[in-house]
């Protein structure tokens, strides 16, 4: 069955510090990855998202994110974290197979704090 | 752009009560998700409409909910008899059909659902 994982349920870091998340996905063909952000009693704001070309993918408020197919991996990193980067953060595949209607496979979340 | 709008954001009722919320999506997204979240989880996919069709219903869906989108722009998602497993946020996404599965989808900010 296609999965996305994230090994990480919590991580915390100080402030300024650099970031990665970590995220594998299962379903090889053409992954169509996501990554989003949520902060509490909040919905979901996509992050950055990577299909095709660039193996590194630039993201809003600073993220990035690396494609890496020989490790079925879309880690996200930030180089430095601001106390306002503390939220939930979600990887997602579309999977794309034929009668998926487009639906996407979550990972379970990694919790994001951030100490002053 | 005025982003994906759920309504109410908040709801607290009494178990056996009937439920509705809205979701009015992005102006030409003609695709419309319905997610449900419980704590520390990711999103779960509900169902899902492609203008005013429902083209799937997660087999969670129980016939307590009905989900509709007549006129293909906003959706309601009605929960009937709920029960206290219903305390969760309901998150809506919408999404372009066209430009293929790396489109991503848009959330809105959920609304959050609390059974007494």
């Amino acid at each position: 069955a296609q999965s996305v994982t994230q090994p990480d349920i919590h991580i915390t870091v100080s402030e300024g510090a650099s970031l990665e998340l970590r995220c594998n996905y299962s379903y090889g063909a053409t992954p169509y990855l996501f990554w989003y952000v949520q902060s509490p009693g909040q919905g979901l704001q996509l992050l950055l998202k990577y299909f095709s070309g660039d193996t590194l993918v630039q993201g809003i408020k600073g993220f990035e994110a690396e494609f890496k197919r020989s490790q079925s991996s879309f880690n996200l990193r930030k180089p430095s974290v601001h106390w306002s980067d503390a939220a939930e953060y979600f990887c997602a595949q579309n999977p794309n197979y034929a009668g998926n209607n487009r639906k996407l496979i979550w990972g379970l979340g990694t919790s994001l704090a951030v100490n002053p | 752009d005025t982003g994906v709008s759920q309504d109410p954001r908040h709801k607290i009722t009494k178990r056996g009560q009937n439920v509705t919320f809205r979701c009015d999506p992005i102006s030409e997204h003609n695709r419309l998700y319905w997610y449900r979240q419980t704590l520390g989880q990711g999103p779960e996919f509900l169902t899902y409409f492609q203008n005013e069709a429902q083209l799937e219903k997660s087999r969670l869906l129980s016939d307590r909910f009905s989900a509709e989108r007549p006129k293909g722009s906003f959706s309601t998602l009605e929960i009937q008899r709920t029960e206290q497993g219903d305390s969760a946020m309901y998150l809506c996404a919408s999404s372009l059909e066209q430009g293929a599965p790396h489109q991503p989808q848009h959330f809105g900010d959920g609304t959050r659902l609390s059974i007494l």
